[in-house]
Formats: C-alpha cells, sequence, structure tokens
C-alpha cells in the first residue's frame, strides 16, 4: 500500500529564498506524482505533473523532480514571494483504471515579506 | 477550463439529520469522481470513488451506509452524510480527472464543503 510522506512539516523563509520540499513515497511502482497548492478553506490547485516515465517537470518559479528509485520527489520554490504562503501537497498516483492519488502529509509554507 | 465546482461551500446541521454534497464538473465528462476527507491541519483522506451509472468503491474503514455517494449522470456526483453526528464534521473535498485522463492530466478538485455538525 502506497503511503506518501512529506518533509518539512512547516516551513517559514524570507521572501526571494529558494526553498526545496521533499516528497517519499513507499511504492515505487508509481503511475504519476502530482504537486499541489491548498490555501486555508480552499480546494487544491495543480501545479505540477510527473509521468513515471519523466524525471522533471517546470512552470514559471517552480520546479518538480521525481526519482523512482529512491522514491523521492522534490518540489524547487525559485525566489520565494509572500503569495506562494500555503499548503503544498504531493500525491502519488496508483495507477490502474481510476488513478486514485495517496496523499502526503503536506507542507505549510510561510513566505515573509 | 476543467472546472470542478461543489456545493454547498459551507453547511452547518443538527445532529441526526442528513446532508448532502455536490459535486459537478462544468465543462467536462467525469464518469469517475473521487471523494475526500481532510481534518484540520491534516491531508486528505480518500473516501471513496464515485462511478457513474454504478456503485461507489469505498475505502477500508469508511461506512458506505453513513456516506452515500450517487453518480447520477457524466457530470454529477452526489454524497450524502446520513445521520449526522459532530465528529462528521469536516472538509469534504471532491475531485475528477478531466476527460478521464489520468496520466498526463492533473486531478481536478473542487473548493470544499466545510460540514459543521452541532
Amino acid at each position: 500500500k502506497q503511503e506518501v510522506t512529506q518533509i518539512p512539516a512547516a516551513l517559514s523563509v524570507p521572501e526571494g529564498e529558494n526553498l526545496v520540499l521533499n516528497c517519499s513515497f513507499t511504492d515505487s511502482a508509481i503511475y504519476n506524482l502530482q504537486w499541489f497548492r491548498q490555501d486555508p478553506g480552499k480546494g487544491l490547485t495543480s501545479l505540477l505533473l510527473i509521468q513515471s516515465s519523466q524525471r522533471e517537470q517546470t512552470s514559471g518559479r517552480l520546479n518538480a523532480s521525481l526519482d523512482k528509485s529512491s522514491g523521492r520527489s522534490t518540489l524547487y520554490i525559485a525566489a520565494s514571494q509572500p503569495g506562494d504562503s500555503a499548503t503544498y501537497l504531493c500525491a502519488g498516483g496508483g495507477g490502474g483504471a481510476t488513478n486514485k492519488l495517496i496523499f502526503g502529509t503536506g507542507t505549510l509554507l510561510a513566505v515573509q515579506p | 477550463g476543467a472546472v470542478v465546482s461543489q456545493h454547498p461551500s459551507r453547511v452547518i446541521c443538527k445532529s441526526g439529520t442528513s446532508v448532502k454534497i455536490e459535486c459537478r464538473s462544468l465543462d467536462f465528462q467525469a464518469t469517475t469522481m473521487f471523494w475526500y476527507r481532510q481534518f484540520p491541519k491534516q491531508s486528505l483522506m480518500l473516501m471513496a470513488t464515485s462511478n457513474e451509472g454504478s456503485k461507489a468503491t469505498y475505502e477500508q474503514g469508511v461506512e458506505k451506509d453513513k456516506f452515500l455517494i450517487n453518480h447520477a449522470s457524466l457530470t454529477l456526483s452526489t454524497l450524502t452524510v446520513t445521520s449526522a453526528h459532530p465528529e462528521d464534521s469536516s472538509f469534504y473535498i471532491c475531485s475528477a480527472y478531466p476527460g478521464g485522463n489520468s496520466y498526463n492530466s492533473p486531478l481536478h478538485f473542487g473548493n470544499g464543503t466545510r460540514l459543521t455538525v452541532t
């Protein structure tokens, strides 16, 4: 059974810093790995999706990597801004007919102006 | 595009009553929808997979008679919390893959429903 964990649980950085969020998963037979952002009291917004055949994806200041052999994914945020403050969640897809996502515990990011 | 709409956003009900939450895919068809539950400061827990025209698939430990799911059309799934109790108070979120593509299309989420049972 897939288990997904994220460290750190919380992170506070000054504006402008580059930072890395970590995600670990137990089952390397992952279908895809997705990163989401969640603002307080809101649903989830998709940030990046990495297919199992890929090693990384980039969107603007965000870069996500996937290493299936080590069971790890990282989300790199460059030049952080106060607007980046949110909870970041990674999720592993198990494939199959529905590709259910199993979510990590999340990292609460605060970017201080 | 690919919008998932969830209603209501907030609901307060008395213990013992039932509450229905609607999840609609506004601009795509969804044969499958996923219902998640989130407790404060915790991650999302998958409750069930809703299948259009057939029974939902519930995750282990989720009471199907407590959380009734109906997927009546390709754009609507509903979750009914029956005989609600205070411990059912939580944030419920639905989601779907646009066009059923789960490999290179991300999961799209509604904005969630905050349920408070008094």
